[in-house]
């Protein structure tokens, strides 16, 4: 079946720097989402990309559908405390159901000790 | 603005017992579904429904049961806890159409003994 590969599995960060995380797959998608979970809480929508190329922002947040529809990156900029949490990229296709959603295994953030 | 609203947030089960775990979202979606969120495997899709009276399999079905007899609730029932069910379980929902933000409840955390 289709499947995300989602990378790296996780990263400790120090406040402000860069962070870059990415999601491939074999299969074709027309829609690739992020998302972010913070502990015991459900994941939030952070960025949708609706069209091969795109590059959209969110605040710091940085997101690219990839030409090939077949990845997309997520950057953070000038990371934060709080944007510690794991960060899922999902994709869908065209005339699916919310059935069709599937989502990557995630990347976990953590602040450097 | 409850949005998307899971109960129990915690269960405890034991084996063979059987329990239903409850959504209900107040956004006239006509979209949901249910995953399951285990360590290591991101989230992975149950069921699903694109609305009153439709539902489908996702993935992962086994063992679960689900019914959709109006557009705010979309209840999971386990028949038969086994521990291979421990698991969050998180409840989203979204709008038709191509709308694809789909909205997440708070999680259910089953532990099956």
């Amino acid at each position: 079946g289709q499947q995300l590969n989602q990378s790296p599995q996780s990263m400790f960060i120090q406040e402000g720097e860069d962070v870059s995380m990415n999601c491939t797959s074999s299969s074709i998608f027309n829609t690739w989402l992020w998302y972010k979970q913070d502990p015991g809480e459900g994941p939030v929508l952070l960025i949708a990309l609706y069209k091969a190329g795109e590059l959209t922002s969110n605040g710091r947040l940085t997101a690219q559908f990839g030409i090939t529809r077949k990845d997309s990156f997520l950057n953070i900029s000038a990371s934060i405390p709080s944007d510690v949490g794991i960060y899922f990229c999902a994709a869908l296709n065209y005339g699916g159901s919310q059935g069709n959603l599937i989502f990557g295994k995630g990347t976990k953030l953590s602040v450097k000790p | 603005n409850a949005g998307v609203t899971q109960t129990p947030k915690f269960q405890v089960l034991k084996t063979g017992q059987s329990m239903t775990l409850q959504c209900a979202q107040d956004m006239n979606h006509e979209y949901m579904s249910w995953y399951r969120q285990d360590p290591g495997m991101g989230l992975r899709l149950i069921h699903y429904s694109v609305g009153a009276g439709i539902t489908d399999q996702g993935e992962v079905p086994n063992g679960y049961n689900v019914s959709r007899s109006t557009t705010e609730d979309f209840p999971l029932r386990l028949l038969s806890a086994a521990p291979s069910q421990t698991s969050v379980y998180f409840c989203a929902s979204s709008y038709s159409g191509g709308a694809l933000e789909a909205f997440f409840g708070q999680g259910t955390r089953l532990t099956v003994v």
